[in-house]
């Protein structure tokens, strides 16, 4: 059964600087994605950004960046210049069984960026 | 606006009450899902459905039910045989028809409180 791991159930940061969120899966599928959530104080879950496991290029969405190291199963994220508004509780999670698969969830990061 | 409906966003309920929680959509999304959430436990997958009259169950589905009648809704509801209620349910839905990777969408959530 595929798991994914967050190691570092919370994390601080302070304004301006980047901050480094860890996540590792297990799975023996070779076709499948990998997804950041973020869930803010007001609870609304968003995507953050995503990652196809067919592509060597890490994806990168203006301050959020992945480092997607397909052998070691690690899927970490980079948010840099942090600002106050990345205050949330981030979610790992995986998708296999191709684009149909069910999303499997890691149990969370909670970041605090501090002024 | 395109985005997915939750309601109640707070709901108390009394020990041996049955309550079902509301969540619409119109994404046009083929693909439904019920999610628990409890502090240090990540989201945990209670059903899903990915079609009109069908649903199946997913991870902690004792204790809940669900139905599919139309493609934008999908209710949960909570029965007096789940046994521990009180959590955060998030509802998400998602396309499954396009190249998208699959992403899912959420709603807000909705709090359950038993008293």
């Amino acid at each position: 059964a595929q798991t994914v791991t967050q190691s570092q159930p919370e994390m601080s940061v302070q304004e301006a600087e980047t901050v480094t969120l860890s996540c590792t899966y297990d799975t023996s599928e070779n076709n499948y994605y990998l997804f950041w959530y973020k869930q803010p104080p007001s609870r609304q879950m968003i995507l953050v950004i995503r990652q196809e496991a067919y592509k060597q290029q890490n994806a990168t969405e203006n301050r959020f960046s992945v480092n997607f190291q397909k052998a070691a199963k690690s899927f970490s994220l980079k948010i840099s210049d942090s600002q106050l508004g990345d205050t949330a509780m981030y979610f790992c999670a995986f998708s296999g069984g191709g684009s149909q698969g069910n999303l499997i969830f890691g149990k969370g990061t909670k970041l605090s960026v501090k002024p | 606006d395109g985005g997915i409906t939750q309601s109640p966003k707070y709901l108390f309920r009394k020990e041996g009450q049955n309550v079902t929680l509301s969540c619409e959509q119109n994404l046009n999304h083929d693909a439904m899902y019920w999610y628990r959430q409890d502090p240090g436990q990540g989201l945990r997958l209670i059903y899903y459905s990915q079609i009109v009259n069908d649903f199946q169950k997913g991870d902690i589905a004792e204790g809940y039910s669900v139905s599919r009648e139309k493609k934008e809704s999908f209710p949960l509801t909570v029965t007096s045989a789940q046994k521990n209620p009180t959590a955060f349910y998030l509802c998400a839905s998602r396309d499954l028809r396009t190249a998208n990777t699959g992403e899912l969408f959420f709603g807000e959530g909705s709090r359950l409180t038993v008293l």
